[in-house]
Order: structure tokens, then C-alpha cells, then sequence
């Protein structure tokens, strides 16, 4: 099994709507969780990190279940500019190991 | 801030050659580093962390090797180069161990084994 794992998709949906994507992980000693984006080949760029708390920036929101060991992203109001891939990531305590999902391919359609 | 130079952007090799790929840090010291490949349509996969200088954990068994001379340069090689090994191949770096840190990523390397 994976440590981190994602749907791949693709998810294609249309401009406005609202997506949501999930991610588990199967180390339950991880301590901290990220989502990022990547554009067509180019390096990662980090979205948002992911509180227990749960967090919200702009139209983006993440959410972190410990006890079922998986986190969530949900994009509102969908824009062209959202197509992208999007990576969960978990890394261990101390930052030594970060160990990504396999993506998961989102295509805003017009 | 940090950054990451990674080099080359693209690079196409013979089966068989050997392949040196480095990146260095600028902007902060004792990061952690990380090697990672990405097939086509892929996540990516870590190949090699290191905590520290000479300290060099390996994730995938494979022909790869990686090495850290130094704080701030990480060296990704093979001796010989299969066409599995094509692949885009990023660089990483994390400072801090506390939670919530943000890694830092070079340009990545686009390689092309023929």
C-alpha cells in the first residue's frame, strides 16, 4: 500500500463549480500535511499547509481527519487557472521524510 | 529566501552513460534535501533524503545512488543509465524540523534516456 494516496482523476468540471478531492495516508506518525499544485511540467508549488484545525484561504479549503487518517481539499468557485494537478503531501516528525500522493489531474472546463 | 539551483533543465543521455545531476542551496544551511522522479502522468516518487552531510537514506533500490559532500550540495548519479530511468527529476529542500514547513523545490531536470 501507498503511504500517501489519491485518486488521479482526471476530474474535468466546469467553470463555477465546486470540486473536492481526497488523500489518506498510512503513516499515523505523520505530523504535517500540505497540498500542492503542479503545472505542466514544472516544480511544485505549495497551495496550503493543513491544520487539525482545518483552514481556509480565499476559495480553498483543507481539512485534516486524523482519526481516519485522510485530508481534504475543496475549491469553490472554480476558475480556468484551477486546471492543474494537485499533490497531497505527508511528512514525518522532524521533516526527514516527505513522501507525496500520485497526484490527482483537474481540468476546469469553460 | 530560500532557493534551490538545480541543473541541467533538460538532458538527454545514452543508455548506459553515466548521469550526474546536482543541485545547491542558497539562502539557508542544514536543510534537509530530497530527490524525487517523476514518470510521465505520475506523482512524485522520493528516491533519496538526507538529513545531513554524508547522511543518505535510500527509498527505491535501483542504479541510482546519491551523495551530499557538502551542506548545501546534493548529488544524484548512475553509473550506467537504463531507459526506465527517464523521467523528470526535482530537487527539494526543507529547513526546520518543526511542523508545517514549507519545501522548497529546484526547476527540475527533464531526463531523456535513448
Amino acid at each position: 500500500r501507498k503511504e500517501v494516496e489519491q485518486d488521479p482523476g482526471p476530474f474535468n468540471v466546469p467553470e463555477g463549480a465546486t470540486v473536492a478531492f481526497n488523500c489518506t495516508y498510512s503513516n499515523s506518525a505523520s505530523q504535517s500535511f500540505f497540498w500542492y499544485r503542479q503545472d505542466c511540467r514544472k516544480e511544485p508549488k505549495l497551495l496550503m499547509s493543513v491544520y487539525s484545525s482545518g483552514n481556509e484561504d480565499g476559495r480553498f479549503t483543507a481539512q485534516l481527519n486524523r482519526a481516519s487518517q485522510y485530508i481534504s481539499l475543496l475549491i469553490r468557485d472554480s476558475k480556468l487557472s484551477d486546471s492543474a494537478t494537485y499533490l497531497c503531501v505527508a511528512s514525518n516528525f522532524g521533516n526527514e521524510k516527505l513522501t507525496f500522493g500520485t497526484g490527482t489531474r483537474l481540468t476546469i472546463i469553460p | 529566501s530560500q532557493t534551490i539551483h538545480q541543473w541541467p533543465a533538460t538532458l538527454v543521455q545514452p543508455v548506459g552513460s553515466p548521469l550526474s545531476l546536482e543541485c545547491t542551496v542558497e539562502g539557508t544551511s542544514n536543510p534537509n534535501l530530497y530527490w524525487y522522479r517523476q514518470a510521465a502522468g505520475r506523482g512524485l516518487q522520493l528516491l533519496f533524503y538526507s538529513v545531513g552531510i554524508g547522511q543518505i537514506s535510500s527509498e527505491v533500490p535501483q542504479n541510482l545512488s546519491a551523495s551530499r559532500p557538502q551542506d548545501r550540495q546534493f548529488i544524484l548519479s548512475s553509473k550506467k543509465l537504463l531507459l526506465s530511468d527517464s523521467g523528470f527529476y526535482l530537487c527539494a529542500g526543507i529547513k526546520g524540523r518543526s511542523m508545517n514547513t514549507e519545501a522548497f523545490f529546484g526547476q527540475g531536470t527533464r531526463l531523456t534516456v535513448v
